[in-house]
Formats: C-alpha cells, sequence, structure tokens
C-alpha cells in the first residue's frame, strides 16, 4: 500500500481556511486519496475522496496535484467543531478486499 | 444513513475480568467489520477482520486469544477482552463495509475500555 506524510499539526484562526496537506509520493495509477477526521473520543467521519480531479462536497474541498503525489484538504471557513484529528488515505477505490489503515495524522486546532 | 450502533460507549472493569463489546448494524446487513484500537494520542490500529460465519483474521502481533471476535450474524460482531489488565484500557472502534456509501465504510461510535 502506499504510504502517507502528514504534518503532526496544526492550527488555524475560525473562520479562516485550514489547509492540510499530505504527501503520497508512492500513490499508483488505481489509488484514491481519501480523507478522514475523528473529532476527540469519536469514531472517524469520511470526508471527501479522489483520484485525479479536484473535489468539494459540503464539507471541505480536495486539492491533488497534477502528478498525484500530494494533496490538500481545504476547510474553506473553520470552525471550533472542526478541531480534530485528520487522516489521510490512500487506497484502491472501492476495492472491497481492502483494509482501512489510518496513519498518523494531523491534529488540527481551530483558535477562537 | 446506515448506521452502527457500538455497547457500551464506556466500560470500567476490574483486572482479570472479560468485557465483551457489541457492534451491531442497523438497517443493513454487515458481512465484513474490523476492529481498530487506538491509545491515547495514537492513531487506530487495526486488530482484526471478522467476516460473518467465520473465523476472525488477525492483524499480526494480536493475541487472537485475548480479543474474541464473534460474527456469528449479519448484523451483530462482538469483541471480548479476555482476562483485561490495566494495559489494555483502550478506545476500541468497530467499523463496518458498506457498500452504496461514499467511502464504503461506517465507523461505530467506540468503547472506552478502563481496568483498573
Amino acid at each position: 500500500d502506499a504510504k502517507t506524510t502528514q504534518p503532526p499539526s496544526m492550527d488555524c484562526a475560525e473562520g479562516r481556511a485550514a489547509n492540510l496537506p499530505c504527501n503520497h509520493s508512492t500513490i499508483s495509477g488505481n489509488e484514491y486519496v481519501y480523507w478522514y477526521r475523528q473529532i476527540h473520543s469519536q469514531g472517524p467521519q469520511y470526508i471527501i475522496h479522489g483520484l485525479k480531479n479536484n473535489e468539494t462536497n459540503e464539507m471541505a474541498s480536495l486539492i491533488i496535484t497534477e502528478d498525484r503525489k500530494s494533496s490538500t484538504l481545504i476547510l474553506p471557513h473553520a470552525t471550533l467543531r472542526d478541531t480534530a484529528v485528520y487522516y489521510c488515505i490512500v487506497r484502491p477505490g472501492m476495492d472491497s478486499s481492502y483494509k482501512l489503515i489510518f496513519g498518523s495524522g494531523t491534529r488540527l486546532l481551530v483558535r477562537p | 444513513g446506515a448506521v452502527v450502533s457500538q455497547h457500551p460507549s464506556w466500560v470500567i472493569c476490574k483486572s482479570g475480568t472479560s468485557v465483551k463489546i457489541e457492534c451491531r448494524s442497523l438497517d443493513f446487513q454487515a458481512t465484513t467489520m474490523f476492529w481498530y484500537r487506538q491509545f491515547p494520542k495514537q492513531s487506530l490500529m487495526l486488530m482484526a477482520t471478522s467476516n460473518e460465519g467465520s473465523k476472525a483474521t488477525y492483524e499480526q502481533g494480536v493475541e487472537k486469544d485475548k480479543f474474541l471476535i464473534n460474527h456469528a450474524s449479519l448484523t451483530l460482531s462482538t469483541l471480548t477482552v479476555t482476562s483485561a489488565h490495566p494495559e489494555d484500557s483502550s478506545f476500541y472502534i468497530c467499523s463496518a463495509r458498506l457498500t452504496g456509501s461514499a467511502d464504503g465504510y461506517t465507523f461505530g461510535s467506540g468503547t472506552r475500555l478502563t481496568v483498573v
């Protein structure tokens, strides 16, 4: 499986955009980039995923570089409730045999 | 949407006793479930994969005789921590494979186990 590298922690001010980077230089052609977050003492929550095009949903935007070796999750207007650990995972789409493996993630602190 | 109900949300037990954690899929059949463990300030670590009607597959380093997993029906998987010790205190999370969801998975809310 391709591995990801994320900064251990970041912070941003409430109301500002939070940009969370992820490096996945060994990603292969059939692997997608998925983002999850885990708010303290809760189960992980799916945020967004993409293959090579940029994606946007009601929670966030995902920007994937053209070479697909890195991506950025953007929370456009961070709120205090966005304080969480964010995990970037690369995986082969909806492969039914895949086990979801979490890396160390980025701990995002949104400051008032 | 589809929900995985995990119980209890927290439990305190005495050292040497066993604790059972339930993970129940609501409104869908979960043929495959996953169990994770998470220590404070650390990431989720996959413990095992359970498939309905067959033996669970454990990840390397996870003691299958200590962490008993049963997946006897399409809606229920259980994790029993046997002869629990303080070092087993952790946050345990189940997940079910869910076809039709955006990412193919849904997670329980977790169980915080404290062994005293």
